[in-house]
């Protein structure tokens, strides 16, 4: 099973910051990763996939990059909707193999 | 407009069933893979299981691999999840979710469109 560890597990940050979210693989994932955004209450939303591919509605603050085992997705400048928990997912292999998500990074209003 | 609509929540005691639908709309349910995720309260996200558009494919994560079973019925616009010998750690918010391009092979295991989830609550 390919373990995905996102860090830090939270942030703390204000409207209009930059910010960098790491994702990091036990293996290789092949490029075959997404990021997913999670406001309370609500269901995720694709965010990003393969790694640096922008999902359909998605504004360009968001971008994604990594190869490998490693991945970040960095938000330019924070909107009040951005503060919420992100996590990364994994579908090298899958199916048969596991389909993994991180345990999530939150991002609070400092 | 894409909606996933769950339902088939609720208290249930361990050793129990369920079985959860979910109504899909707004798009052709039939050329796409769907896949149930849960969320334990206040954790994180855990992929379940998958069915392919044909319905011939599904596939299990090991955590209920021979208590829970996929199907779909394209014709009715539903996916479902049975859920049989429920244990505590059962207990979550299932969310039905569609692969983000639809494939005539394997899922793709990227997912769009999310439902609003239903809540499995497995206790005495």
């Amino acid at each position: 099973e390919i373990v995905l560890t996102q860090s830090p597990a939270t942030l703390s940050l204000s409207p209009g910051e930059r910010v960098s979210l790491s994702c990091r693989a036990s293996e290789n994932v092949n490029g075959y990763l997404a990021w997913y955004r999670q406001k309370p209450g609500q269901a995720p939303r694709l965010l990003i996939y393969d790694a640096s591919k922008r999902a359909t509605g998605i504004p360009a603050r968001f971008s994604g990059r990594g190869s490998g085992t490693d991945f970040t997705l960095t938000i330019t400048s924070l909107e009040p909707e951005d503060f919420a928990v992100y996590y990364c997912q994994q579908r090298s292999n899958w199916p048969p193999g596991r389909l993994t998500f991180g345990q999530g990074t939150r991002l609070e209003i400092k | 407009e894409v909606q996933l609509v769950e339902s088939g929540g609720g208290l249930v005691q361990p050793g129990g069933s369920l079985r959860l639908s979910c109504v899909a709309s707004g798009f052709t349910l039939s050329i796409y893979a769907m896949s149930w995720v849960r969320q334990a309260p206040g954790k994180g996200l855990e992929w379940v299981s998958v069915v392919s558009g044909s319905g011939g494919s599904t596939y299990y994560a090991d955590s209920v691999k021979g208590r829970f079973t996929i199907s779909r019925d394209n014709s009715k616009s539903t996916i479902y999840l049975q859920m049989n010998s429920l244990r505590g750690e059962d207990t979550a918010v299932y969310y039905c979710a569609k692969d983000k391009d639809y494939s005539t092979s394997f899922p793709i295991g990227y997912f769009d469109y999310w439902g609003q989830g239903t809540l499995v609550t497995v206790s005495s």
